[in-house]
């Protein structure tokens, strides 16, 4: 089976500043997807980014970013100009390409605050 | 546009009672998720359903139970709620489990067992 693990419980970061989330994970599988998701005080899940295994080229979406290490299966996610917005809790995801019926499994999460 | 709605947001329950978590999506996805997210933790899948009349258990399914008989609708099923019931839970569904496959999420239901 395969384990995320989020060994940040809470992070800080100051507005504008750049704040990187850590995420590794275990697999014997090749062929993947890792996910990052937002979770703030309305308990939304909300995707931020995702990556595809097989792509070596690190996904990104605006501010967010991804360090994708195939190889350390280690999947972080870089916020650059933080937010205030962006305080919330943060998951890292995990979900099999093939099989699995596309089941995810959670990290325990990452709770990130914004200081003004 | 809906997307997953859950039904109700938030419920009080005494040890022993019953109870039926409602979703249902409006995307026509064939896959259906039940999470719950304790306090500080993460995700943890109850029962998934691959379409219709198709439920299959997940981590944690002990003590629930699901049906899945219209596309749409996912019902989850307390019989004999429990304090380590307590928790937050989330429905998820999503289109396909391919490279686009991504999971849509409810609010949530706020559950409380005393």
């Amino acid at each position: 089976a395969q384990t995320v693990t989020q060994s940040q419980p809470e992070m800080s970061v100051q507005e504008a500043e750049t704040v990187t989330l850590s995420c590794t994970y275990d697999t014997s599988e090749s062929d993947y997807y890792l996910f990052w998701y937002k979770q703030p005080p309305s308990r939304q899940m909300i995707l931020v980014i995702r990556q595809e295994a097989y792509k070596q080229q690190n996904a990104t979406e605006n501010r967010f970013s991804v360090n994708f290490q195939k190889a350390a299966k280690s999947f972080s996610l870089k916020i650059s100009d933080s937010q205030l917005g962006d305080a919330a809790m943060y998951f890292c995801a995990y979900r099999s390409y093939f099989t699995n019926a596309g089941k995810s499994t959670f990290g325990d999460g990452t709770t990130l605050t914004v200081k003004p | 546009n809906a997307g997953v709605t859950q039904t109700p947001k938030f419920r009080i329950l005494k040890i022993g009672q019953s109870m039926t978590l409602q979703c249902t999506q409006d995307m026509n996805h064939n896959y259906m998720y039940w999470y719950r997210q304790d306090p500080g933790m993460g995700l943890k899948l109850i029962y998934y359903s691959v379409g219709a009349g198709i439920t299959d258990k997940g981590e944690v399914p002990n003590g629930y139970n699901v049906s899945r008989s219209t596309t749409e609708d996912f019902p989850l099923r307390l019989e004999l709620a429990a304090p380590s019931q307590t928790s937050v839970y989330f429905c998820a569904s999503s289109l396909t489990q391919g490279s686009k496959n991504i999971q849509y999420f409810g609010a949530g239901t706020r559950l409380s067992v005393l």
